[in-house]
């Protein structure tokens, strides 16, 4: 699977838009895109996930690039219980079914 | 919103001795894995486990852990002789019946291990 990079962490102001960046440069194809996120050493939570298409559903909004290479998360109005580390995930179909989970990037929604 | 459960929420126990965390997956799932967080580091895969048996695991699975789905709703990680560096959040997650590996995994609350 596809490597991802992204920021260490993130400040949004409680009802702005937060906009967490992903890159994965080295994507194939056949790989997807997913976003999970920990609240504070809760269990992962799926956010939503795309393969070439923008995405949105009652949590987010996933924007990717035409290349492919990156994407962004997009929570549209941030509350403070989205105060999380957010992950983005790339994997394949014909690939391993566990989850690789990097460091992700920690978002701070301040009031 | 159907969900998965774990107990306990927290586990202390000796090193040395036996444990067993327990989960409930979602109720029409088919596939359940563990996953493990160290205080602080990232969350590591351990296991996956459909139709009774492991279809993967990491190297961190060793054959001081094994898993077991005793019945028709529990599914259960037992780590036979704890060691001070199995401190750590376990979670269970499960994913429907649908046999796409890029189905959506959903995870539990996690048990907390503190191994003394």
């Amino acid at each position: 699977d596809a490597k991802t990079t992204q920021p260490t962490s993130m400040d949004c102001a409680e009802g702005r838009a937060a906009n967490l960046p992903c890159n994965h440069s080295t994507i194939s194809g056949n790989e997807y895109v997913y976003w999970y996120r920990q609240i504070h050493s809760q269990g992962p939570q799926y956010i939503i996930h795309g393969l070439k298409n923008n995405e949105t559903n009652e949590m987010a909004s996933l924007i990717i690039t035409e290349d492919r290479k990156s994407s962004t998360l997009i929570l549209p109005h941030a509350t403070l219980r989205d105060t999380a580390v957010y992950y983005c995930i790339v994997r394949s179909q014909g690939g391993s079914e566990k989850l690789v989970f990097g460091k992700g990037t920690k978002l701070t929604v301040n009031p | 919103e159907p969900e998965v459960t774990q107990t306990p929420s927290h586990q202390v126990t000796q090193m040395g001795q036996e444990v067993i965390l327990r989960c409930v997956p979602i109720s029409n799932h088919l596939y359940f894995y563990w996953y493990r967080q160290i205080l602080g580091q990232k969350v590591e895969f351990l296991v996956s486990f459909y139709n009774n048996e492991i279809s993967e695991k990491s190297e961190i699975f060793d054959d001081q852990f094994s898993v077991e789905r005793p019945d028709g709703s529990n599914f259960t990680l037992k780590i036979r002789s704890t060691k001070l560096e199995d401190s750590a959040m376990y979670f269970c997650a499960s994913r429907g019946p649908r046999t796409s590996l890029l189905d959506t995994q959903y995870f539990g609350p996690g048990t907390r291990l503190t191994v003394l």
